[in-house]
């Protein structure tokens, strides 16, 4: 299993901004995702963090708006560029840990865009 | 194009008795499916994994079908409990071999004690 933790938990900013969002696990994990659920709807992935290299991004998902890094095994950060309100969602991290496909995500960032 | 379909609107049940959710999905080929659980506020967590070449799977309370002839999986939840009341999303392998997922929207579900 693993346990993670995110930061900020929640945020309220202002159009134009940019927020970076931490997601920090107990353990060394090879894949580690970005998800993100908007109001009632299902979670979508972003991208996957990669560690060492370059994010790679769903269709849809792009780097300059949604620049991610991953310096270690355990931690990575995704950023919400230039934020419009309709990025007003919950941001959640995971990772595949502790048996095959198995997936345990972070308690997610809440971002209100005003 | 790709879609999951999950039962579009809330279940409202009595306690001890069994909740059925349906997840039904088009364009895929998945490997495996998993259901989650997700209370307010808090992140998806893993309740069960079942393969292509399994016909049901059960953990304690939980029992899950898939059918990839009909392309569909049924998640029970017996004895239902006000404890269970929540919102269970399937999700669904992408077929590309690096653990990514395509979720459906989710059920929720009420348990009235």
């Amino acid at each position: 299993s693993a346990v993670i933790s995110q930061k900020p938990s929640r945020d309220i900013c202002q159009r134009g901004t940019s927020l970076t969002i931490q997601c920090q696990v107990d353990s060394q994990v090879t894949m580690m995702f970005w998800y993100r659920q908007q109001p009632g709807q299902s979670l979508t992935l972003i991208a996957t963090a990669n560690q060492g290299s370059e994010a790679t991004y769903e269709s849809g998902f792009v780097i300059d708006k949604f620049p991610i890094s991953r310096p270690n095994l355990t931690f990575s950060t995704l950023t919400v560029s230039n934020m419009s309100p309709e990025d007003s969602s919950i941001y959640l991290c995971s990772v595949e840990a502790g048996g095959p496909e198995t997936q345990y995500f972070g308690p997610g960032t809440r971002l209100l865009v005003l | 194009s790709q879609k999951i379909e999950q039962n579009s609107e809330a279940l409202n049940i009595q306690e001890g008795k069994t909740a059925t959710l349906t997840c039904n999905y088009t364009n895929y080929s998945p490997a495996y499916l998993q259901w989650y659980r997700q209370d307010p506020g808090r992140g998806p967590v893993f309740l069960l994994l079942i393969r292509e070449n399994e016909k049901e799977k059960r953990k304690e309370r939980l029992k899950v079908t898939f059918d990839t002839t009909l392309k569909q999986s049924l998640f029970h939840i017996t004895a239902s409990q006000p404890a269970d009341s929540a919102t269970y999303l399937c999700a669904l392998d992408k077929g590309s071999n690096d653990y990514k997922l395509s979720f459906g929207a989710g059920t929720t579900v009420t348990v009235r004690a």
